[in-house]
């Protein structure tokens, strides 16, 4: 299977900050790769699919970018809805589906 | 608006049955495919498998298949997960997900089904 890695399990941040968290694969997936942002005991939301298109709705601030094994969710100006944690999912159609392990996004 | 609404929670002892439901609403149900994912807590999310209920086309996981089964029926926009003899390490949050093709992203979530097994 594909392991995928989010270097960071934590990462404190101010409001207005700019945050980049990494997700890593162990194997090409393109462009296969959507990140997700969940809060506890919600359902989590779709914020990119294919590694840099934002879904509708999503606010302009949060940027995808990467392909092959190295991907990054950039979120701009960070804003007290925000703070929420973050994971990234491979969606090769070759292999079982994983995910990253999540990065929590929290107040500094 | 659409909707992916969960069955409710569930206690079970091991080797105990268990289905769980995923009812869609507010889309064309047998035109998006629907994947059960599972949050083991302190663990990442993993994934089941998904169906396609245009034609029940499965797709397992291989560390799941054969523990579990996933169908669904298009008629009342339903998707189920079920075990015939559950664990205690199948303790989790179920979720359920709606994407467009067998190899997509997963735009909207069900709000989760926790599910306890415990003697």
């Amino acid at each position: 299977d594909i392991q995928m890695t989010q270097s960071l399990s934590t990462l404190s941040a101010s409001v207005g900050d700019t945050v980049t968290i990494t997700c890593r694969a162990s194997q090409s997936i393109s462009r296969w790769l959507a990140w997700y942002q969940q809060k506890p005991g919600k359902a989590p939301k779709l914020l990119i699919y294919r590694a840099s298109n934002l879904q509708s709705g999503v606010p302009s601030r949060f940027n995808g970018s990467g392909s092959g094994t190295e991907f990054t969710l950039t979120i701009s100006s960070l804003q007290p809805d925000d703070f929420a944690t973050y994971f990234c999912h491979q969606y090769n159609v070759f292999s079982p589906w994983t995910f990253g392990q999540g990065t929590k996004v929290d107040i500094k | 608006e659409v909707q992916l609404v969960q069955s409710g929670a569930e206690v079970k002892k091991p080797g105990e049955s268990l289905r769980i439901s995923c009812q869609g609403s507010g889309y064309s149900f047998t035109n998006y495919w629907i994947t059960w994912v599972r949050h083991v807590p302190g663990k990442g999310l993993e994934w089941l498998g998904n169906i396609d209920p245009s034609d029940s086309y499965i797709n397992y996981s291989p560390p799941f298949q054969g523990h579990v089964t996933i169908s669904a029926d298009a008629s009342i926009s339903t998707a189920y997960l079920q075990w015939s003899s559950l664990k205690a390490s199948d303790t989790a949050i179920y979720y359920c997900a709606r994407h467009l093709v067998a190899a997509a992203e997963l735009d909207y979530w069900g709000q989760g089904t926790l599910v306890t097994v415990s003697s």
